[in-house]
Order: C-alpha cells, then structure tokens, then sequence
C-alpha cells in the first residue's frame, strides 16, 4: 500500500512569485486535506478536497487555492508569495468524508517552502 | 472557535521511564475526537493514539496511554518504558464530530536521554 507522497520536499522562492505543491493521497483515500505548518507551531488547516471539490477552508486568503483529480491526487497553489508563507506544507488523506470514519487522517512527509 | 492548548514546550525524561504529556482543549461540542500525533525529524505525521469522546474508557495501544479528563477538557498522553525512537514533536489535536480539519496544539519536543 503507497502512502501519501508528496513533491517538492524542499524549495526555495522570491517575494512575489507563485508556487505549485503536489500531494499523492494513499491508495483507497478520496479526501485529501492541506495544513501549514509554520516553524515552531502546530499545522493549521488550509483547505480539503473530496471528490474534486473544495468542502472546508481555513482561515487562509483566497490566494491560497488548489484542485484535486479525478485519481484523487491534490495541488496546492499560493500566489504572490509573501515572506510569511515559508513554513511545512502537509497533505493528508483520508477514505471519505469526516463524518464516515473516526477521522484518523494520514501524512505525507511535507514540502518545506522557504520564500526570501 | 475550538482551541487546543500544549503548556510544555520541551519534556525530556530517561530511557525506560514514564512521561506524561498535557493537552487541554476548549470546545461546547459534545460528540468530538482527540489524538495524539508523533512528528520525527522525518516531519511525517504518525498517529499515536485516538480517543473517541462518547467513550469513557481511556484509549491505549501498547506502551501509549491517555488519560480523558471529559469535564475538564483535558487529554494527557503517558509513555511508559520510554525508548530512543519516542524521541520526536507530539502534537494533540481535536476534531468536532462531521468537520473537516484538525486543531493542533503547539507541540511539545520529547527528548530521551539514554
């Protein structure tokens, strides 16, 4: 069984520029779910896709957006980046809506941005 | 809003010993989960432990126990007989029953001194 993968693990932009991260959900998962993780704190909830369609958003602003495919993958696009956005992106996977199992969501190992 | 707090920035304890970990959340939900995540230095996020709020029994998996205090909001993680591979970020987090996301606390860094 694959689990979550994700791609870049680590990259490096300038102020201004967008960025595009990419998530494998594990086999089986129909819902993936983008957290921030920023040095030092906890992830915060970005936003969660299943079947396609944004269900749930965090307190981001909208220049924060993704997709999801019909294979279930994920992107999580940022545009303008601003110096705050370098932190520990996650995805994460799970099958099916919250509200179908105990929640438990599983990782992927995270994309470490860095914006200068 | 729910929130979930971690006081202990940093915990260390001896190889083979026991440490307890606090969390305290605050929400008016009744129906609700809690868990226990484990972060190493591989920054993969594993899961240690679940608690399922409607449940009384307090969750445990092998050397991993918690301690739900329900009307007190409290939600303790105790590791017996450490060992070096505990040695990681632990995060309690909180999930409303039929939500999206997970709140996560700040984390606390567990050291194992050999």
């Amino acid at each position: 069984e694959t689990g979550v993968t994700q791609s870049p693990t680590h990259l490096i932009k300038t102020r201004g520029q967008q960025v595009t991260l990419r998530c494998s959900s594990q086999s089986g998962h129909n819902t993936v779910s983008w957290y921030q993780q920023a040095l030092g704190q906890g992830p915060q909830f970005i936003f969660q896709y299943y079947r396609e369609e944004e269900n749930g958003r965090g307190n981001f602003p909208p220049r924060f957006s993704g997709l999801q495919f019909p294979n279930y993958s994920s992107e999580l696009n940022v545009n303008a980046l601003e110096l705050d956005d370098s932190a520990l992106y996650l995805c994460a996977s799970r099958p099916g809506l919250a509200g179908g199992n105990t929640g438990e969501l599983f990782f992927g190992e995270g994309s470490r941005l860095t914006v200068l | 809003a729910q929130t979930v707090t971690q006081s202990q920035p940093e915990m260390s304890v001896q190889e083979a010993e026991t440490v307890t970990l606090s969390c305290t959340y605050d929400t008016s939900e009744s129906d609700y989960y809690l868990f226990w995540y484990k972060q190493p230095p591989s920054r993969q996020m594993i899961l240690v432990i679940r608690q399922e709020a409607y449940k009384q029994q307090n969750a445990t998996e092998n050397r991993f126990s918690v301690n739900f205090q329900k009307a007190a909001k409290s939600f303790s993680l105790k590791i017996s007989d450490s060992q070096l591979g505990d040695a990681a970020m632990y995060f309690c987090a909180y999930r409303n029953q039929g939500a999206q996301k997970l709140v996560f606390g700040q984390g606390t860094r567990l050291t194992i001194n050999p």
